[in-house]
């Protein structure tokens, strides 16, 4: 069954440690999306990529890193410098092209110890 | 930028009442619009894509309608159940293929 797997469900981060979270998918799409979700936010967008080797900054990139190797796999680093981390974080892809419709993992919560 | 208001935030049900839940965009201009489903501590299903050249898109018990000229877009749940109870999210695509959503409409079904 294709679909979107990240990991860890559940993730902690002690104060100045940097933190990486899995986004793999076997869709075959080109793009990719790392989103945070806050309660009474909705979602918020970090980074995205539409072609590998490349990617750009959402809407809140700061204290984030991304990088794109490889076509299925888009994985997230929070770093020490991300002050508030606490929330749960959402993997997406989709074929290229405008419009094209998107598809969620299951999500990592990540909590301060 | 596209603004996507979802109102109200949260509401309640007796089971078996029909749902009716409304997404308003800014730019009317938009390419399509796509409903999704959330349960708790859960990533996003997608549940209709409705394509800017439509009035309607159904799905079984679920039917979203959209009025661009008047920048809304309204989901339809016939008949509740319990199993209905969820958040359900609009997002509409804008710019370098973002996609903007609402903060989503918390559903409780009452059996």
């Amino acid at each position: 069954d294709g679909g979107i797997t990240q990991s860890p469900k559940y993730l902690f981060r002690k104060e100045g440690q940097n933190v990486t979270l899995s986004c793999e998918q076997n869709l075959n799409h080109d793009a990719m999306y790392w989103y945070r979700q806050d309660p009474g936010q909705g979602l918020r967008l970090i980074y995205y990529s539409q072609i590998v080797n490349d990617f750009q900054k959402g809407d809140i990139a700061e204290g984030y890193s991304v990088s794109r190797e490889k076509k299925e796999s888009f994985p997230l680093t929070v770093t020490s410098a991300q002050k508030n981390p606490t929330a749960f974080y959402l993997c997406a892809s989709s074929p290229q092209g405008f419009g094209q419709p998107q598809h969620f993992g299951d999500g990592t919560r990540l909590s301060i110890l | 930028k596209q603004e996507v208001t979802q109102i109200p935030a949260a509401l309640s049900v007796p089971e078996g009442e029909n749902l009716v839940l409304n997404c308003s965009f800014t730019d009317s201009a938009i390419y399509n619009l796509q409903w999704f489903r959330q349960d708790p501590g859960k990533g996003l299903t997608s549940l209709l894509l409705i394509q800017s050249s439509q009035r309607e898109q159904t799905s079984g018990r679920l039917n979203a309608s959209l009025d661009k000229s008047s920048g809304r877009s309204t989901l339809y749940i016939a008949a509740s159940q319990p199993g209905d109870s969820a958040t359900y999210l609009c997002a509409v695509p804008y710019g370098n293929n973002r996609l903007a959503f609402g903060k989503g409409n918390q559903v409780v079904v009452i059996p």
